[in-house]
């Protein structure tokens, strides 16, 4: 099946800092990723939708201003989490999605433990 | 708007047993597609199985087959053969068109030696 990388699997960033979460497609290209964010014993949030060449799609509730998403070509998009706080402390997962005529699955990351002190 | 529902929140079985884990949606979209993710301790969301709605035939992937009963709204994961591996929680998700993938809330399966 397709992968998707995301770098780095573990963070731990200062309070007040800015941490980069990348999510590449390393075998297809991805006109659509989607980041996540999951707490423990739950499902997977949907943060926002990124598409390629255009602004993310942010979902209800969430700080565009705060979860900067880029998604700059067919095969990445990053998560910047700026002026971090201890709440921002989670696992963030990305994914990407095939094209309709290769099935529309969609693919998921690694996943990045993000842990702010 | 589409929901899933994952009934069960927890499940356990020996291994080598069948397990099915059950999954209802509703939606009113004639095409779409039906996915059973697994997450293990690791994290890693893995797809396991896919169903397109349009066929009728059950999608099967080895030890894992599903029982697709669209007019039901019904989308099953069977585990046969279960193995230690595959303890993890297991996610239903839904997808039609562009649209977003929506989830379940999951069900956690422990496999018992």
């Amino acid at each position: 099946g397709a992968v998707v990388s995301q770098h780095p699997s573990r963070v731990i960033c200062k309070s007040g800092t800015s941490v980069k979460i990348e999510c590449r497609s390393l075998d297809f290209q991805a006109t659509t990723m989607f980041w996540y964010r999951q707490f423990p014993k739950q499902s997977l949030m949907l943060m926002a939708t990124s598409n390629e060449g255009s602004k993310a799609t942010y979902e209800q509730g969430v700080e565009k201003d705060k979860f900067l998403i880029n998604h700059a070509s067919l095969t990445l998009s990053t998560l910047t989490v700026t002026s971090a706080h201890p709440e921002d402390s989670s696992f963030y997962i990305c994914s990407a999605r095939e094209d309709e005529s290769s099935g529309n699955t969609i693919y998921f990351g690694e996943g990045s433990w993000l842990t702010v002190v | 708007a589409q929901t899933v529902t994952q009934s069960q929140p927890e499940m356990s079985v020996q291994e080598a047993e069948t397990v099915t884990l059950s999954c209802t949606y509703d939606t009113s979209e004639n095409n779409y597609y039906l996915f059973w993710y697994k997450q293990p301790p690791s994290r890693q969301m893995i797809l396991v199985i896919r169903q397109e709605a349009y066929k009728q035939q059950n999608a099967t992937e080895n030890r894992f087959s599903v029982n697709f009963q669209k007019a039901a709204k019904s989308f099953s994961l069977k585990i046969s053969d279960s193995q230690l591996g595959d303890t993890a929680m297991y996610f239903c998700a839904f997808i039609s068109g562009y649209s977003t993938l929506t989830f379940g809330k999951g069900t956690m399966l422990l496999v018992s030696p």
